[in-house]
């Protein structure tokens, strides 16, 4: 009973080509989050959204388009793939109050 | 504006002793902190969380932190180490300023020797 699942675990693909990643979470959560880690394990938020509307947008390229169909889901299309963008990408939510994060297992993304 | 410092970026103890992995903070407001772990290849899971409660917080396996707001840490202690806690720590602030955001450490990899 996964409660932030994304997919896929794993992706590998080529430079140029145009890639997505869905999330979706089973906690009741307004907010979602995707992270990106990288090699150094330095983990940098992306975007962050809450009841489908864009709440943080971290300098990102806009390349990286996140899309919300409703409040339970937050997918992230990467177009023009390059090769800094391989990492870790996560996806998380939260819900109201001091809550923690909720973390799914994370999607490794290599572009060669 | 918040930020967190991981005073440590590699932490080795032997299996048996203790654990100590440090954390400073700075927040506007008054903050949530959170440590989290990831072991390798897998996502972040939460050890323990404050938020403002009893300023001594107990986690799972055996974990605790002390919130020292004098001193602006957040320690994450464990008396015993044991081999399947190495992996790498990361301590969290979140500040409830204009927008819900939180501040990951750069983190800390414990290595637990045998």
């Amino acid at each position: 009973d996964t409660a932030v699942s994304q997919t896929p675990k794993y992706l590998v693909t080529q430079m140029g080509n145009d890639k997505s990643i869905k999330c979706e979470q089973n906690l009741g959560h307004d907010t979602m989050y995707w992270y990106k880690q990288d090699s150094k394990k330095f983990l940098k938020i992306m975007f962050s959204y809450n009841n489908k509307e864009l709440i943080i947008n971290e300098t990102v390229p806009n390349r990286f388009s996140p899309k919300s169909p409703d409040k339970a889901h937050l997918n992230l299309h990467i177009n023009s793939l390059e090769l800094g963008d391989s990492a870790v990408y996560f996806c998380a939510s939260t819900g109201d109050g001091h809550s923690p994060l909720h973390f799914g297992n994370g999607t490794r993304l290599t572009v060669t | 504006a918040q930020s967190v410092t991981q005073l440590d970026s590699h932490v080795s103890v032997s299996e048996g002793t203790p654990v100590l992995l440090r954390c400073n903070y700075s927040s506007s407001y008054s903050p949530s902190l959170f440590w989290y772990v990831q072991h390798p290849n897998k996502g972040l899971q939460l050890l323990l969380k404050y938020t403002s409660a009893a300023t001594l917080v107990k986690g799972i396996n055996g974990f605790e932190a002390e919130f020292k707001k004098s001193e602006t840490s957040f320690h994450l202690t464990k008396p015993s180490a044991h081999m399947s806690d190495a992996a790498e720590y990361f301590c969290v602030v979140s500040d409830w300023g204009s927008a819900r955001q939180l501040t990951f450490g750069s983190g800390t990899q414990l290595t637990v020797l045998p």
